[in-house]
């Protein structure tokens, strides 16, 4: 399944450097998502977008950066992030942002932060 | 207290097995409920909404109780393909669309 494509798939930066995460979604959804997956925790929102506009904000360090052009596309700039900062990156979309809607996830980018 | 909170596994079972697996979540204003399968390295994907009256679909089956604030998934004749790690989830307010994952339960099904 393509619906949400996330890239790239794996990413390697140093804590000083400026790196970009990138999600699509082909599904004709409204609302898009970015979510961290830790080692043995459980996902953590970080943001929510619905209709291009953001939504949540769950009280994510500002050396995240979401960015959010059009409904299809968003964006998680990343710049002088930590070591406790790798994770897996989720990118999901649903149709609405009530709950009805399920989330679709794309497969994820693993960020490693050296 | 976590939020939504699961006994991480892993449960070895097998083939054909009846498992069960529970989940406790904190807050009493939590509406929706879900579970969501996710496999080894891959994305998370929905498996079923649960619904107070409890809902079945073929092999699966998930009840909510709002009083004892729990939610149960039942797996009948277990399949090698079950193994995965099932998440438990709860919107933390109505509507809101925001939803709060617990850690996951770990599922092997072994032939």
């Amino acid at each position: 399944e393509t619906g949400v494509t996330q890239t790239p798939r794996h990413l390697v930066m140093g804590m000083t450097n400026k790196k970009s995460l990138k999600c699509e979604q082909h599904l004709g959804h409204n609302a898009m998502y970015w979510y961290k997956q830790s080692a043995k925790k459980p996902l953590e929102l970080m943001f929510v977008y619905n209709f291009k506009e953001q939504t949540e904000n769950n009280s994510v360090p500002s050396r995240f950066s979401p960015e959010c052009p059009n409904s299809s596309h968003l964006f998680l700039h990343l710049h002088t992030l930590q070591p406790e900062d790798s994770a897996l990156y989720l990118c999901a979309s649903s149709q609405g942002s009530d709950s009805r809607s399920p989330l679709h996830f794309g497969n994820g980018t693993r960020l490693t932060v050296t | 207290r976590k939020e939504v909170e699961q006994d991480p596994g892993p449960f070895n079972v097998p083939e054909g097995a009846t498992v069960a697996f529970n989940c406790t979540y904190s807050n009493s204003a939590s509406q929706s409920f879900f579970w969501y399968r996710q496999d080894c390295r891959k994305e998370p994907k929905l498996l079923m909404s649960v619904y107070s009256s409890g809902n079945e679909d073929g092999r699966f089956t998930a009840q909510l109780n709002r009083a004892s604030q729990y939610i149960s998934l039942l797996i009948r004749d277990s399949k090698l393909s079950d193994s995965a790690t099932y998440l438990c989830v709860a919107e933390e307010k109505s509507n809101t669309g925001k939803l709060i994952f617990g850690q996951g339960t770990t599922l092997q099904v072994k032939p």
